[in-house]
């Protein structure tokens, strides 16, 4: 069965940093390329950033390129997302997803999320 | 940036059909996809490809892609399909969501 597990959310606040972890356990991990996809406070979702299966190619959403980096650990199983220079809109329930294979295919399996909260 | 615009609200009684549209430009031309997302939840794939179902989504949900919409049909609708439903596609490097549509079954 495949299981994301997202961890690291919290209080922080604005300018301040944050790295989001995701455990993958079900599949071969390094096979799929993965996504953060997040959703703030009784919006809809918001897609955030992708990764390849190697990890070599990355894509993020303009509303977060340059502050956040993606990232993969295919030995651990484990998926990334460190924040950096965070806004009060940063705040929101953070997903990660398995995609069906490819950075732009659907994420055909979720996490639980973990809510961040930017706030002094 | 790339924008995909959904009805906010759809009205459904049980048993009858529900179409939910995504529109945005030349649509057809991107592999689109479908989430449903029931309250306290993580969303749930229900249509990718534009038109294929994973596996363990019933029948009753179909997908089409043509010109500048997609649309998410539910035939005979049932109150568990009371969810909010978002449609997802990738434009120039970046995946865009739906503005997403709450499906209310009557």
């Amino acid at each position: 069965e495949v299981q994301l597990l997202e961890s690291g959310g919290g209080l922080v606040q604005p300018g301040g940093s944050l790295r989001l972890s995701c455990a993958a356990s079900g599949f071969t991990f390094s096979s799929f390329a993965m996504t953060w996809v997040r959703q703030a406070p009784g919006k809809g979702l918001e897609w955030v950033s992708g990764i390849s299966g190697s990890g070599a190619s990355t894509y993020y959403a303009d509303s977060v390129k340059g502050r956040f980096t993606i990232s993969r650990d295919n030995s651990k199983n484990t998926l990334y997302l460190q924040m950096s220079s965070l806004r009060a809109e940063d705040t929101a329930v953070y997903y990660c997803a398995k995609t069906h294979y490819n950075w732009n295919d659907a994420g055909d399996c979720w996490g639980q999320g973990t809510l961040v909260t930017v706030s002094s | 940036s790339y924008e995909m615009t959904q009805p906010p609200s759809v009205s459904v009684s049980p048993g009858q059909t529900a179409s939910i549209s995504c529109s945005g430009d030349k649509l057809r031309n991107k592999n689109t996809c479908w989430y449903q997302q029931k309250p306290g939840q993580s969303p749930v794939l229900v249509i990718y490809e534009d038109n294929k179902r994973p596996s363990g989504i019933p029948e009753r949900f179909s997908g089409s892609n043509s010109g500048n919409t997609a649309t998410l049909t539910i035939s005979g609708t049932q109150a568990m399909d009371e969810a909010d439903y978002y449609c997802q596609a990738w434009d120039s490097s970046t995946g865009v969501f739906g503005t997403g549509t709450k499906v209310t079954v009557l």
